[in-house]
């Protein structure tokens, strides 16, 4: 089993729709979730960090934790051809980093 | 603005022969990371440095060497590429205890080994 686990994709959507993105991981030490999004030919950018178990908004994205399942979601409201790009979700053990480790993606497109 | 630069942004190589890929940072961050990320893959960690304390990941091969000559400027030489070895290099920093969780990439170094 791998560490952190994520659909592939790639995930097409309408204009509008709401998307869904999941992960799931096994080490249940990780403290910090992260959301990053990653545009072609791009470095990863920092999206959403959660502390712990929890929601987290941010405009149109909300990012939830559960830790007793293992499981992180990053939820996209009225989405935009603007969000197309892929979402990796990563996690660490603290805040200095340790043990750091990025889902393997999810390529979203959102078609007008 | 203050960011990460990585030169070159498209780099070729010949199979076997030495490569030198370039990170510079004006974050004044205590921590760099080297990335390979191939085609629908999660990034992989290379290695770090914590200031000039170099750390490597268990399975990065020996042909992957890196310098960090001072805060600013970080390097990724590959000894002899495979063709295995075509990917994009990413490079990072962050800062420890007050967010090490957000990393700040660059835009890459697509490498292509022939």
């Amino acid at each position: 089993q791998k560490e952190v686990e994520q659909d592939p994709g790639p995930l097409s959507v309408p204009e509008g729709a709401i998307v869904s993105l999941n992960c799931t991981y096994s080490n249940s030490a990780f403290q910090y979730f992260m959301w990053y999004r990653q545009y072609s030919r791009k470095g990863p950018e920092l999206l959403m960090y959660t502390y712990s178990s929890g929601n987290k908004e941010d405009g149109r994205f909300t990012a939830q934790v559960d830790k007793s399942s293992k499981y992180i979601s990053l939820f996209i409201r009225d989405s935009q051809p603007s969000d197309s790009a892929t979402y990796l979700c990563a996690m660490s053990v603290d805040n200095y980093g340790q043990n750091f480790v990025f889902g393997p993606g999810t390529r979203l497109s959102v078609l007008p | 603005d203050a960011m990460v630069i990585q030169n070159p942004r498209y780099q070729v190589t010949q199979f076997g022969k030495p490569v030198t890929l370039s990170c510079s940072q004006t974050l004044n961050h205590n921590v760099m990371y080297w990335y390979q990320q191939k085609s629908s893959q999660a990034p992989k960690l290379l290695f770090h440095y914590y200031d000039k304390d170099f750390n490597n990941e268990a399975d990065t091969p020996d042909n992957f060497q890196s310098r960090r000559p001072n805060t600013s400027f970080c390097f990724l030489d590959i000894r002899s590429p495979g063709l295995g070895d075509a990917a994009m290099y990413l490079c990072a920093t962050s800062r420890p205890g007050q967010g090490a969780y957000e990393q700040y990439f660059g835009p890459g170094t697509r490498l292509t080994v022939t």
